[in-house]
């Protein structure tokens, strides 16, 4: 079975800490995303990337970096933590580029920010 | 922009209840994706649909896929609280071509 492992499953920051949330799958998937889920919007789109060192700007990427040094990761960055990020993030990952593949998705990082 | 609605938005039955969610959208797609999210979890593929008028069964959960292939609908058969989640559509539409989810219906199943 395809494992998303996230690093932490609560997190929490002072406004304008340097955050890293960290992704790791375990099937050689190509592609890898990252998504924050808040009640009442649902899931958006932050980041994603289809290969090593290579990222593309999702719906929402203002205020968020990304990292992808090696395949199997994927590390989302808050650069200065702002307290409308406490959110859900989640990753997600699939294993080529065709459209409308299956996401499998890691249990998600409730991070808080006070 | 593609958007997917879903209704009702929440929903708490009792065991052994039959319910219907709908995924609406005024875009066509060529396939439509379900998934649940239990509590503390990511959310899972359940199925999907890609031709207009499909049908597609998995235990006690029937999905469809509208003829027009811009809505379907999931029914479930005698609820069971194991049946509690957040249930999703997805459909490709994103700006990039990626998959644009729903806002979800939040399911409560009681004993």
């Amino acid at each position: 079975d395809v494992k998303v492992t996230q690093s932490s499953r609560y997190l929490v920051k002072r406004t304008g800490e340097k955050v890293f949330l960290e992704c790791v799958q375990d099937m050689d998937h190509e592609n890898m995303f990252w998504y924050r889920q808040d009640p009442g919007l649902g899931l958006r789109l932050i980041y994603f990337s289809y290969d090593v060192k290579m990222k593309e700007k999702g719906d929402i990427p203002e205020g968020y970096s990304v990292s992808r040094e090696k395949k199997e990761r994927f590390s989302l960055i808050l650069e200065s933590a702002s307290t409308n990020q406490t959110s859900m993030y989640l990753c997600a990952s699939s294993f080529t580029g065709a459209r409308g593949e299956k996401l499998f998705f890691g249990s998600g990082t409730q991070l808080s920010v006070l | 922009t593609q958007l997917l609605e879903q209704s009702p938005q929440f929903l708490s039955i009792q065991e052994g209840e039959n319910l219907t969610v709908y995924c609406n959208s005024s875009s066509v797609f060529s396939s439509l994706q379900w998934y649940r999210q239990e509590p503390g979890e990511g959310p899972v593929l359940l199925v999907t649909v890609v031709t207009g008028g499909e049908v597609k069964k998995l235990k006690r959960l029937t999905f469809q896929f509208g003829d027009a292939r811009k809505d379907s609908s999931l029914h479930i058969t005698a609820a069971q609280p194991g049946d509690t989640g957040l249930y999703l559509c997805a459909g490709v539409g994103g700006s990039q071509g990626n998959l644009i989810f729903g806002k979800g219906t939040k399911l409560s199943v009681k004993p």
